[in-house]
Formats: C-alpha cells, structure tokens, sequence
C-alpha cells in the first residue's frame, strides 16, 4: 500500500530552469493538493484539485502550474525557478464525503533548491 | 485567515502534561490536527467537528470550542514519541465543491526530554 508518492525526492535547479514534480495516489481520493513548507514554517496550500477535472488556486500559487491527469496523479509545475521556491514541496489526497470529513494524507515530500 | 498556533515551542519532561491551542478569527467548519517528525511527512490525528467533540489518539486528545473558534491539543502523560511539531488545519463552512481545504497554522514544536 504505497499511499502517496511523490518524485523526485530531491533536486536542485538553476534560476530560470523548469520542471515538474509528480504526485500520484492509490487511494482512490477525489481531492489532491500541493502545499509548500520552508523552514520553521506551517504549510502553505498552492494549489488543489477538489475532484478529477478542476483544480483551483491556494494561498500561494504565484509561479507555478498545475494539471490533474486524471483521478490518480496531480502535478505541480515551476516554469521558470527562482531562488524565493526552494522549499520541501507535500503532496496530499483526501476523500471528500458530505459532512463526513476526512484526513488528508501526505506524500513523503520534494526538497528542491534552486541556485 | 491563518489560525494562530500557542506556544510556538514547548519542552517537556517525559510524563508531563501540555496543551496547544488553535484560534482562528473566522468562523470554523472542522479543525484537524497533524504531528511532523524532522525530515519526515505530516501524519494526521484527529479532526474536530464544530459541536464541541473531543477526540482521543494515544494519551492525546483534542477540544474544539466553537464559540471562541478555537482547538485545544492536550498532551497528557507524555513521551519520548510525541515530540515534533504539531500543526493545526482549519477548514471554513462553505464545505463541498472547495473540497477539504485546510490552512495551517505555523506550528507547535514540541521536545519531550528523558
């Protein structure tokens, strides 16, 4: 039972470079979210996906992108990184059910530094 | 709208007793709670429900007044686990389409000592 699984689980980029950080899950959740954690801090919601087919802006979505490919994988996309998006990057998942609320469950994490 | 975690830290010999508090300045739907170890993923432990429920995990439990829209996390007896930094989420009414979206407070690093 894998859970949620985050790749990669590190990397480092240069300023200005691309990439993509992928998060799948084998729940059968309907809701996915990525948050970001830097140091010493809570965790700040950048985007979520409240169900297969939509996805909506957190508190932080400055820079970066999102796609839900389908009910399994929820990605998080930085086109172009600056130094402020070194962070640990969570994936999460939950099953949302009318007043019958659920845990969020989280992936191992992405720590990513961008010189 | 982030919920205000108390203390920031705590130390703590094993076996004794704290409490963490949660306020937000917003009317609350739900407040969960998670526990990070170092290096490690948020782990879930419970969830309140607006209606004063409390809950238990462990020798953990949790409060949720929903007049002064704030949770209580009392760690009672505790041990040489319980350290990490406990963090609460908040989830505002208006539940459905949104989907569980939670905003978390800063943190309560907790050390547990022998």
């Amino acid at each position: 039972n894998a859970g949620v699984t985050q790749t990669p689980k590190f990397q480092v980029l240069k300023t200005g470079q691309s990439m993509t950080l992928q998060c799948a899950q084998d729940m059968n959740h309907n809701s996915m979210y990525w948050y970001r954690q830097d140091p010493g801090m809570g965790l700040r919601l950048i985007y979520y996906s409240a169900s297969e087919g939509t996805t909506d802006k957190g508190e932080v979505p400055n820079g970066y992108n999102v796609s839900r490919l389908n009910k399994r994988e929820f990605s998080l996309r930085l086109e172009s990184a600056a130094p402020s998006q070194t962070s640990v990057y969570f994936c999460a998942s939950s099953e949302v059910r009318f007043r019958d609320n659920q845990p969020q469950h989280f992936g191992d994490g992405t720590r990513l530094s961008i010189l | 709208q982030q919920p205000v975690q108390s203390p920031q830290a705590v130390i703590l010999r094993e076996g004794e007793d704290a409490v963490i508090n949660c306020s937000s300045s917003k009317a609350l739907y739900s407040v969960h709670w998670y526990r990070q170890k170092h290096g490690e993923a948020p782990v879930f432990l419970m969830i309140l429900l607006k209606g004063g429920e409390q809950k238990g995990h462990e020798k953990i439990s949790a409060s949720f007044n929903e007049k002064k829209q704030q949770s209580s996390l009392y760690l009672t007896a505790s041990q040489l686990s319980y350290s990490g930094t406990y963090f609460c989420g908040t989830e505002m009414p208006g539940w459905g389409a949104a989907g569980n979206k939670l905003t978390f407070g800063g943190g309560t690093r907790v050390l547990v000592k022998p």
